[in-house]
């Protein structure tokens, strides 16, 4: 069956590093791929989303790599912030893209 | 741009009572809307899609009788829980989605209580 795994349930990070977190997927050709931010009691926030055929994009001091071959996303966080501490979300799609497949999510905490 | 409104944020009444949640995106109009449930420190869990005008997909494991759902316009999708019990109780999220390949936008949630 598909399965999105995301490295690890909470990560904490110092404040002005850089924060990394995995998405692993297996049984799953996706399209593309999206991360999101949630904070609590909210709904998901839209960050990036990067196609099969991208390797890597980027916003601002968010940075994301996609490999189709490895079945992994790095989403990276430059110059962390407390304001970054959140749970971030990655999530497939087919090519069909009639819907997408959420993984359990990273809670990442930045310390001052 | 890109806003989804969800109503109400919250909602606490007695078991056996229905419930009407709805979701709008407010400066698009979405081809796809989808609703999702979300229990403590999980991940989103899709119940269904609705595309406007036709009968919603829902996903394997949801009734279709418990959770009703309307997507009337191009701006509007509403999930009723039905005769609901306190096995309901639960986070729902609703999404709006501008186009096939697109991102979809996130209302903020309804906590559904049922005591």
């Amino acid at each position: 069956s598909q399965k999105i795994e995301q490295n690890s349930e909470a990560l904490n990070i110092q404040e002005g590093k850089t924060a990394t977190l995995t998405c692993n997927y297996t049984n799953y050709s996706p399209a593309y791929l999206q991360w999101y931010r949630q904070d609590p009691g909210r709904g998901p926030v839209f960050l990036l989303l990067i196609r099969e055929n991208e390797k890597e994009k980027r916003k601002e001091r968010l940075k994301v790599t996609f490999d189709t071959t490895l079945k992994q996303s790095l989403f990276h966080i430059t110059a962390s912030q407390p304001a970054d501490s959140a749970t971030y979300l990655c999530a497939l799609a087919d090519s069909s893209a009639s819907k997408i497949i959420f993984g359990s999510g990273t809670r990442l905490s930045i310390r001052p | 741009g890109a806003v989804v409104s969800q109503h109400p944020s919250w909602v606490i009444c007695k078991s056996g009572t229905s419930v009407k949640i709805e979701c709008r995106s407010l400066d698009f109009q979405a081809t796809t809307m989808f609703w999702y449930r979300q229990f403590p420190k999980q991940s989103l869990m899709l119940m269904a899609t609705s595309n406007e005008g036709s009968k919603a997909t829902y996903e394997q494991g949801v009734e279709k009788d418990k959770f009703l759902i309307n997507h009337a316009s191009l701006t509007l999708s509403t999930l009723t829980v039905t005769s609901a019990h306190p096995e309901d109780s639960s986070f729902y999220i609703c999404s709006a989605q501008l186009g096939v390949g697109q991102p979809q936008h996130f209302g903020d949630g309804t906590r559904l209580s049922i005591l």
